[in-house]
């Protein structure tokens, strides 16, 4: 199987930045993506294309990708950015078509 | 504004098969480039994919899920379905429809999704 691989959780205090990764071994060849869940909700989209942001996203998101490593950056967190990220993307074999990783809890403190 | 409905029942008892219907509202299902999918989300752990269909009726599954489910498309209902067989304990889940914004082989980031549906397996 293929797996993303995120940290459990992020904790930051307000105003500062959040740094979330996701690792995988085709990240260098698959885009990602990346989704907020907050509680009883469904996710929303806020990176595509690895650093891509849609319309309605706050600026302070972004994303980057290193190697094996792409990186959703949260500058100037806010106490509403607090929720779950996952990242998502595909293995480069074509069997994995759409994967998430296990997600980040960001914690604001 | 595209939305999508989850309908089903929510409780399905061990060795059953799960039903899930999407319905589609303020777009077409048939509309080229999109794909629709399911994923789904046990309580307290994070998400997994399903599977995807795109109008014509082809289909992408989870190699891991492949052998017990099947999804289907109704484009004259505007709706796509989902079967998942021999149901367990493990397969207790908020369950999503959703849409992919391009082919999913690209891949392709899923940007509409509906509210979710849980479904609990137990006797």
């Amino acid at each position: 199987s293929y797996e993303l691989t995120q940290p459990p959780s992020v904790s930051v205090s307000p105003g500062q930045t959040a740094r979330i990764t996701c690792s995988g071994d085709a990240l260098p060849k698959q885009y990602a993506y990346w989704y907020q869940q907050k509680p009883g909700q469904a996710p929303v989209l806020v990176i595509y294309k690895d650093s891509e942001r849609p319309s309605g996203i706050p600026e302070r998101f972004s994303g980057s990708s290193s190697g094996t490593t792409v990186t959703l950056t949260i500058s100037g967190v806010q106490a509403e950015d607090e929720a779950d990220y996952y990242c998502q993307s595909a293995d480069s074999s074509g069997t994995y078509r759409v994967v998430f990783g296990g997600g980040t809890k960001l914690t604001v403190l | 504004q595209l939305q999508l409905q989850e309908s089903g029942p929510g409780l399905v008892k061990p060795s059953e098969t799960l039903s899930l219907t999407c319905t589609v509202s303020g777009g077409s299902i048939s509309s080229s480039s999109y794909y629709w999918g399911w994923i789904r989300q046990p309580p307290g752990k994070g998400l997994e994919w399903i599977g995807s269909i795109y109008y014509s009726g082809s289909t992408y599954y989870n190699p891991s899920l492949k052998s017990r489910v099947t999804i289907s498309v109704d484009t004259s209902k505007n709706q796509f379905s989902l079967k998942l067989s021999s149901v367990t304990a493990a397969d207790t889940a908020v369950y999503y429809c959703a849409r992919h914004s391009g082919p999913v082989a690209a891949p392709s980031p899923i940007d509409y999704w509906g509210q979710g549906t849980l479904v609990t397996v137990s006797s």
